[in-house]
């Protein structure tokens, strides 16, 4: 099983609707999360850190359920240019030096059509 | 703030070559960075991680002695894939950590390594 596991898509979406997908990790010691965008041969942005209450920044929405090990984005009124893949980031506390390791999920693409 | 450059952006070289990359916070200090492939369709897996001063460590099936990495200051850090094969042409990108922050990294804008 991977340690983190995503969709891959494409979900296809009319412009202005509304989508949502998870993402799942198998490390209960998971300790941070983040949501990554990723335009085609681009390096990934930081989409939006995900608390455990929940974030919302602006259209997006980010939601953490630990006791399910998973962590989601919603997406409303897509635009166009939400079109990309979204990548899921799950941080582990590691003992040494280095302080934490990301692990990425394989992405979820996104595509949102007029 | 919170900028990462990477150099080349695309390289193209012959089988056997070596190919140096460099990655620089522009404007902040990054006592640790890391090294990302990414192959095509594909999300992506570290290669290593490079601390200033200190020898960088690499991830579970990747040739140090392939892949040398030297972070020589708080600002630079470079990868030099030696003896390229076409199997390493791939989209390398790294990141940087601020000493002032905790898990957020801030990527490069990757390298494209074309190996003929």
């Amino acid at each position: 099983r991977k340690e983190v596991e995503q969709d891959p898509g494409p979900f296809n979406v009319p412009e202005g609707a509304t989508v949502a997908f998870n993402c799942t990790y198998s490390n209960s010691a998971s300790q941070s999360f983040f949501w990554y965008r990723q335009d085609c041969r681009k390096e990934p942005k930081l989409l939006m850190s995900v608390y455990s209450s929940g974030n919302e920044d602006g259209r997006f929405t980010a939601q953490l359920n630990r006791a399910s090990q998973y962590i989601s984005l919603l997406i409303r009124d897509s635009k166009l240019s939400d079109s990309a893949t979204y990548l899921c980031v799950v941080v582990v506390r590691m003992i040494k030096a280095a302080g934490n390791k990301l692990t990425f999920g394989g992405g979820t693409r996104v595509l949102v059509k007029p | 703030g919170a900028v990462v450059s990477q150099h080349p952006s695309r390289v193209i070289c012959k089988s056997g070559t070596s190919v140096k990359i460099e990655c620089r916070s522009l404007d902040f200090q990054a006592t640790t960075m890391f090294w990302y492939r990414q192959f095509p369709k594909q999300s992506l897996m570290l290669m290593a991680t490079s601390n200033e001063g200190s020898k960088a460590t690499y991830e579970q099936g990747v040739e140090k002695d392939k892949f040398l990495i030297n972070h020589a200051s708080l600002t630079l850090s470079t990868l030099t894939v030696t003896s390229a094969h076409p199997e390493d042409s791939s989209f390398y990108i790294c990141s940087a950590k601020s000493s002032s922050t905790t898990d957020t990294q801030y990527f490069g804008p990757g390298t494209r390594l074309t190996v003929l």
